[in-house]
């Protein structure tokens, strides 16, 4: 089945800082959906992004499908930022099933 | 309600007993997915049903796992003579079509002692 991997593992960013969060699959793609999960276990739709760019406040994601990524920015970080962010995507041509990245846990001082 | 609901939201059994999740979808959404997390862990999918087709069940991870979505809508996932290994959230997701965007539920967390 499709792979998806997410970088880095982890990180740690002072307040105000910026980030780029990376994911990268392993085929086609017709679905992809970046997630925050809060410290309390909730997941949080951020973007449905199976292609292009999208920006919502200080967050926007970009994906090329053809080059197999998406990533992930984070501006002026803030505490409330904290989580883990998870990419999916589900395998065009394949099961419909969403698929999900291991995640990047994300923690701001 | 104007998203995904799950119940109970907290869940202690002991080993053996069987136990029941439920998961009301957001009203017109057609697909509905089932999903575990074990604590620290991603997503592990379990099983998928879009509207009148036959479900995926592709993820469940043995015969003592089984769910049902009745009328196109409410859901139940059971576990058969549950083990302290099944000890998980439990979230269920719902998306308004296909291959579309899934909304998550908050989840129902199982203990099994």
């Amino acid at each position: 089945g499709i792979q998806v991997e997410q970088s880095p593992p982890d990180l740690i960013l002072q307040e105000g800082a910026n980030s780029t969060l990376r994911c990268n699959f392993s085929d086609s793609v017709n679905n992809l959906q970046w997630f925050h999960q809060n410290p309390w276990g909730q997941l949080i739709n951020l973007f449905y992004i199976p292609s292009g760019t999208k920006q919502n406040g200080r967050l926007s994601a970009t994906t090329v499908a053809t080059e197999r990524y998406s990533l992930l920015y984070i501006s002026s970080s803030q505490t409330t930022d904290s989580g883990v962010y998870f990419c999916a995507v589900t395998n065009q041509g394949g099961s419909e099933k969403l698929v999900f990245g291991k995640g990047t846990k994300l923690t701001v001082n | 309600g104007a998203g995904v609901s799950q119940s109970p939201s907290n869940k202690v059994t002991e080993k053996g007993k069987d136990v029941e999740l439920r998961c009301d979808p957001i009203s017109g959404h057609t697909a509905l997915y089932w999903y575990r997390q074990s604590l620290g862990q991603g997503l592990e999918f379990l099983i998928y049903f879009q509207g009148n087709s036959a479900p995926d069940k592709s993820g469940l991870p043995s015969d003592r796992f089984s769910a049902e979505r009745t009328g196109g809508s409410v859901s139940t996932l059971t576990i058969q003579r549950t083990q302290q290994e099944d000890s998980a959230v439990y979230l269920c997701a719902s998306s308004p079509v296909t291959v579309g965007e899934l909304f998550f539920g908050e989840g129902s967390r199982l203990t099994v002692l």
